[in-house]
């Protein structure tokens, strides 16, 4: 059964990168034609789509984020890495990684991460 | 982009059905038949509960069901149980290659 496991600093600076990582087990990113995305939820509020990752390393980004993300895979470590530049209070949010359909457009996304907190504060 | 529209709250009387509506546009839910419906409970991920407007994931029942109508998709919920308490949120693929949730609907059973 397919898992995935989101992983970050916990709090983070303005103006800093933010780092994320999520870690998939029982299936192999690199073995298979799946893409991979990354949502977003701050605390009380609804979701909001980060972006999307193809296996072939394409790139699919929210046009209100895209100046400031990297979405990227590390095969050799069953890994998606998202990089979140210039960070203000406005980017605290429970981040979820999830994984799309087997071929074709990312149209929905499934199954999700338990997500990860981040806290932007100084 | 914008977020699709859905309201605030629904609610119902276990057994009832309620429908959530979910309004977007052509650019979105009217441009491809490829809306999805996601379920939240409180401290939890969202779990998929319907993708391409009315296919359910093995393990959903088929209490959930979708349509679509233009730039409008629905969620029906049919017999509802205490355990559908939960947000719900309608998602969409976009004509430019992107992708959008709605704004979330609270879903109470009285």
């Amino acid at each position: 059964q397919l898992q995935l496991q989101e992983s970050g600093p916990g709090l983070a600076k303005p103006s800093e990168t933010l780092s994320l990582t999520c870690t998939v087990s029982g299936g192999y990113i690199s073995r298979s034609t799946y893409s991979w995305g990354w949502i977003r939820q701050p605390p009380g509020k609804g979701l909001e789509w980060i972006g999307t990752v193809y296996y072939s390393g394409s790139t699919y980004y929210n046009p209100s984020l895209k100046s400031r993300l990297d979405m990227s895979l590390d095969t050799s470590k069953n890994q998606i890495s998202l990089k979140v530049s210039s960070v203000t209070a406005a980017d605290t949010a429970v981040y979820y990684c999830a994984r799309g359909p087997p071929n074709g457009d990312f149209r929905w996304f499934d199954p999700w991460g338990q997500g990860t907190l981040v806290t932007v504060s100084s | 982009q914008s977020a699709l529209t859905q309201p605030a709250s629904v609610s119902g009387s276990p057994g009832q059905s309620i429908t959530i509506s979910c309004t977007g546009s052509s650019s979105d839910v009217g441009a491809y038949d490829y809306v999805s419906w996601y379920q939240q409970h409180p401290g939890t991920a969202p779990k998929l509960l319907l993708f391409d407007v009315t296919i359910r994931p093995s393990g959903v029942p088929d209490r959930f069901s979708g349509s679509k109508s233009g730039n409008t998709a629905s969620l029906t919920i049919s017999g509802l149980q205490a355990e559908d308490e939960a947000d719900y949120y309608c998602s969409s693929y976009t004509y430019s290659s992107s992708y959008v949730f709605g704004t979330g609907t609270k879903v109470t059973v009285l």
